[in-house]
């Protein structure tokens, strides 16, 4: 199975601040990495799909990048509605997700 | 608007099989694979498996031995089993669509709590 390492597993931040969560697969992916946001008592939401590729409806500030093994979602402006867990998903083989950023406010 | 439920008991007793169904509306089970995905409380996502809706079925490895899914067309809903449950098995359990020809997660049920105990 692949396994993925997501970090940080929670994140301060303020409304206007630029974050950063990270995922480092154990294998490449061949682009095949996601992001969702899960607000609690909620079901994820899939944000970005293909690495980099938004959602529709998903507001720009996200975005998603890689560098080899290591996936990145970037929130430029971090908004209220932000205050969430992103998880990242593999999808090359067997679907597997990262453990989780819960990103709080300061 | 493709909506999914996910209903059954949310107390399971321990050494049982708990047993869940999806109900589906907005779309038909046809083309796609249908999933289960579950959360234990304030921890992270797993995948269970999936289900095409003609049949076929892949599951996690580290509950393969224990774990059925199986389809309904007729009804159009999907149900998961899984046998010899622990405490280990508490946790919330989503059903989901797969966006068709990748194991992307598109659309979710609300989730269930499912709770192991005597």
């Amino acid at each position: 199975d692949i396994q993925m390492t997501q970090s940080p597993s929670s994140l301060s931040a303020s409304v206007g601040d630029r974050v950063t969560i990270t995922c480092r697969a154990s294998q490449g992916l061949n682009n095949a990495l996601a992001w969702y946001q899960q607000k609690p008592g909620k079901a994820p939401k899939l944000l970005i799909h293909a690495t980099s590729i938004l959602e529709s409806g998903v507001p720009s500030r996200f975005s998603g990048s890689a560098s080899g093994t290591e996936f990145t979602l970037t929130i430029a402006s971090l908004q209220p509605e932000d205050f969430a867990t992103y998880y990242c998903q593999q999808y090359h083989g067997g679907p597997t997700f990262g453990q989780g950023t819960k990103l709080e406010i300061k | 608007q493709v909506e999914l439920q996910e209903s059954g008991p949310g107390l399971v007793k321990p050494s049982e099989t708990l047993s869940l169904t999806c109900s589906v509306s907005g779309a038909s089970l046809t083309n796609y694979y249908w999933s289960w995905i579950r959360q234990p409380p304030g921890r992270g996502l797993e995948f269970i498996g999936h289900i095409y809706y003609s049949g076929g079925a892949s599951y996690n490895s580290s509950l393969k031995s224990r774990v059925i899914i199986s389809v309904d067309t007729s009804n159009n809903r999907f149900s998961i089993e899984l046998t010899s449950v622990t405490a280990a098995d508490t946790a919330v359990y989503f059903c989901a669509r797969l966006r068709a020809g990748t194991t992307l997660f598109e659309y979710w049920g609300q989730g269930t709590l499912v709770t192991v105990s005597s």
